[in-house]
């Protein structure tokens, strides 16, 4: 099983609003990273949580915070956003962050900031 | 630094036609490469892979070689299918972080 899974598929919240994504894996992997994704482009790192632990924040501001709760789980929690920020969220994890192992993908979040 | 370099889209073939994607990479030291596939409103799915020079990547009839004389990863594949409509993303790991290629977009029509 190679599946990552992302709720909600889709989000509209208005630039006041608290809202969270979550990312979830089952493969047993150590790594798992955050990226945004605007039309047309490749995704852009965001952060990187390795054995559970912040190894890599991509400047990105501070009205996007990330979680690593457990081993399986990623969240990511947005508040104050901007419109420049509605995006693909992608949620991708790997077996470890180094080592140049494979990452994979879930199906992402739609995001629409209003 | 390292980088990926993706040839511009988007690509429009005939069912059947003969595909290639050219990607060509910058980097130290020994590289692993990737292919990714993105379907309209998905996550990217995970094509093949290559960890060392002259490595051979392939998958559902794709296929990719590790060229370290010419630094390149080119996709192929011999008979593309409407279904294969998506945008393709070469990258590369250098054991930290993954560096992708701005992405090509290919379109099939029957």
């Amino acid at each position: 099983d190679t599946e990552v899974t992302q709720t909600p598929k889709h989000l509209v919240m208005g630039m006041t609003n608290k809202k969270s994504l979550k990312c979830e894996q089952h493969m047993g992997h150590r790594a798992m990273y955050w990226y945004k994704q605007k039309a047309k482009k490749p995704p852009e790192l965001m952060f990187v949580y390795s054995y559970e632990k912040l190894s890599i924040n991509e400047s990105v501001p501070s009205r996007f915070s990330p979680e690593c709760p457990n081993s399986s789980l990623l969240n990511l929690h947005l508040h104050a956003l901007q419109p420049e920020d509605s995006a693909l969220y992608l949620c991708a994890s790997s077996r470890q962050a180094t080592n140049s192992y494979e990452q994979y993908f879930g199906p992402g979040t739609r995001l629409t900031v209003t | 630094g390292n980088s990926v370099t993706q040839m511009e889209g988007p690509v429009t073939l005939s069912e059947e036609a003969f595909l290639t994607i050219n990607c060509t990479y910058t980097a130290t030291g020994y590289p692993s490469l990737f292919w990714y596939v993105q379907y309209p409103g998905e996550g990217l799915q995970l094509l093949l892979k290559a960890t060392k020079a002259d490595d051979k990547g392939s998958n559902k009839g794709f296929e990719a070689t590790y060229r370290k004389e010419t630094t390149s990863f080119h996709l192929e594949k011999g008979s593309v299918q409407v279904s294969d409509s998506a945008v393709y993303f070469c990258a590369l790991s250098d054991g930290n972080q993954f560096y992708f290629g701005t992405g090509t977009s290919l379109t099939v029509i029957p």
